[in-house]
């Protein structure tokens, strides 16, 4: 069975910094691109930051202050989040790729991980 | 960036209703469409892609159409397990980008 799981999110201040991570399990890691997304609580979905073996891509509202990549032979996923805003604020999942492609359509998703940026 | 619009933003619909949602993209994406559900405190589940290809185990019930600008997404009789918030996401290119969601409950 495909699965992922996140880890790392908390309460944070403002201006600080996590590192998400996220374990796959079930599939061949290193042939898929990977994405984090986001849920603020009570709004949509927001696409976040994809990677694949040769590209990382970045949501303008978080494009120089978050950082993601990956570890092919730990099967893990990360994202760097620094100098974070109280509007970061938001259940994290990582979610894989149906393809190596980082825009294709999203097959396998994490249950996430809280972040709160607050004072 | 393209935005995509969906209508409605919630629907309520009676028990083997049939119900449409729609999804218009600022910008022509081809085919790079896809639908996901997501029951409440659940997380997303990829319904179609490629705008009309049914994933694999979803129920005969759901089908998607549309290519270009305007898509849909139809449940043919709807059931109560079917109450969720359903999103369209593009994926011609990044960023990869949601609608806002359309909330389905139940009349």
């Amino acid at each position: 069975e495909m699965q992922l799981l996140e880890s790392g999110g908390g309460l944070v201040q403002p201006g600080g910094s996590l590192r998400l991570s996220c374990a796959a399990s079930g599939f061949s890691f290193g042939t898929y691109a990977m994405t984090w997304a986001r849920q603020a609580p009570g709004k949509g979905l927001e696409w976040v930051s994809a990677i694949s073996n040769d590209n990382t891509y970045y949501a303008d509202s978080v494009k120089g202050r978050f950082t993601i990549s990956r570890d092919n032979s730990k099967n893990t996923l990360y994202v760097q989040m620094n100098n974070l805003r109280v509007e970061d604020t938001a259940l994290y999942y990582c979610a894989k790729s149906q393809s190596f492609a980082a825009t294709d359509g999203f097959d396998v998703w994490g249950q996430g991980t809280m972040v709160t940026v607050s004072s | 960036d393209i935005q995509m619009t969906q209508s409605p933003s919630s629907l309520s619909a009676s028990i083997g209703d049939r119900v449409t949602i729609t999804c218009r993209a600022s910008q022509g994406i081809s085919n790079y469409l896809a639908w996901y559900q997501q029951k409440p405190g659940k997380v997303p589940r990829l319904l179609i892609h490629a705008a009309s290809t049914l994933k694999s185990g979803v129920p005969s019930r759901f089908s998607g159409s549309g290519s270009g600008t305007d898509f849909t997404l139809t449940i043919s009789s709807l059931q109560p397990e079917d109450v969720a918030t359903y999103y369209c996401q593009k994926y011609n290119s990044v960023p990869c980008t949601f609608g806002q969601g359309t909330k389905l409950e139940i009349k």
